[in-house]
């Protein structure tokens, strides 16, 4: 398996459940990222993990909770959400402060809140 | 404040029609500047990056400009499948952080 991988690719849940989200890089990169995209709107910063540093969007809710276990890993725990919470999360890896700056995105988790 | 404005918002081309897509930014200090392909339900594909001003970058069918307020992606020839909504961002320099711009939705019709 190669580049960033995602699971699950749809998730529907219920505002009292807690799930979580998986995000994988076989890439060898140091930063790893949680990005919200709803419609019309640019992809949402929500979380960096980096070797050096956890950076957090100071308006992301306490109900989304980052994991970040090891460079390769990156959870995203979901609990009470909210209707509006419903969008493509995606996650995406990068070197870091490596020479090569792009980041590499998975395919995304399609989250329906009901 | 760090920001990327992408326009137009929507693009419709005829097959072999060329055109630009237009990325304008504000960034305290860039890092790179970056293009990506994102098909409806996908995650983005990367496409380019670019550092500095006057540095250019091509791919098939696809070359991405950049200058010190703005970057353009010119489609020459596009086809059907050069469909997709294409995103530009910015890495302002001593963060992590990638801001986005809202896209450019790109039909090209047969």
């Amino acid at each position: 398996e190669t580049g960033v991988t995602q699971t699950p690719r749809h998730l529907v849940m219920g505002m009292t459940n807690k799930k979580s989200l998986k995000c994988e890089q076989h890439l060898g990169h140091n930063a790893m990222y949680w990005y919200k995209q709803s419609a019309k709107k640019p992809l949402e910063l929500m979380f960096v993990y980096s070797l050096e540093e956890r950076v957090e969007n100071n308006s992301v809710p306490s109900r989304f909770s980052p994991e970040c276990p090891n460079s390769s890993h990156l959870f995203l725990h979901l609990h009470t959400l909210q209707p509006e919470d419903s969008a493509l999360y995606l996650c995406a890896s990068s070197q870091g402060r490596g020479k090569i700056t792009e980041a590499f995105f998975g395919q995304g988790t399609r989250l329906t809140v009901v | 404040e760090d920001q990327v404005t992408q326009s137009p918002e929507a693009l419709r081309l005829q097959e072999g029609e060329s055109s630009s897509l237009n990325c304008s930014y504000t960034v305290s200090g860039l890092r790179g500047l970056f293009w990506y392909r994102q098909d409806p339900g996908k995650g983005p594909e990367f496409l380019f990056t670019l550092y500095s001003a006057g540095e250019e970058k091509e791919k098939e069918r696809l070359k991405a400009t950049l200058t010190k307020k703005e970057s353009f992606l010119h489609i020459t020839a596009p086809k059907p499948e050069d469909s997709a909504t294409y995103l530009c961002a910015v890495q302002p320099s001593g963060t992590y952080k990638y801001i986005f711009g809202t896209g450019t939705r790109l039909k090209v019709l047969a």
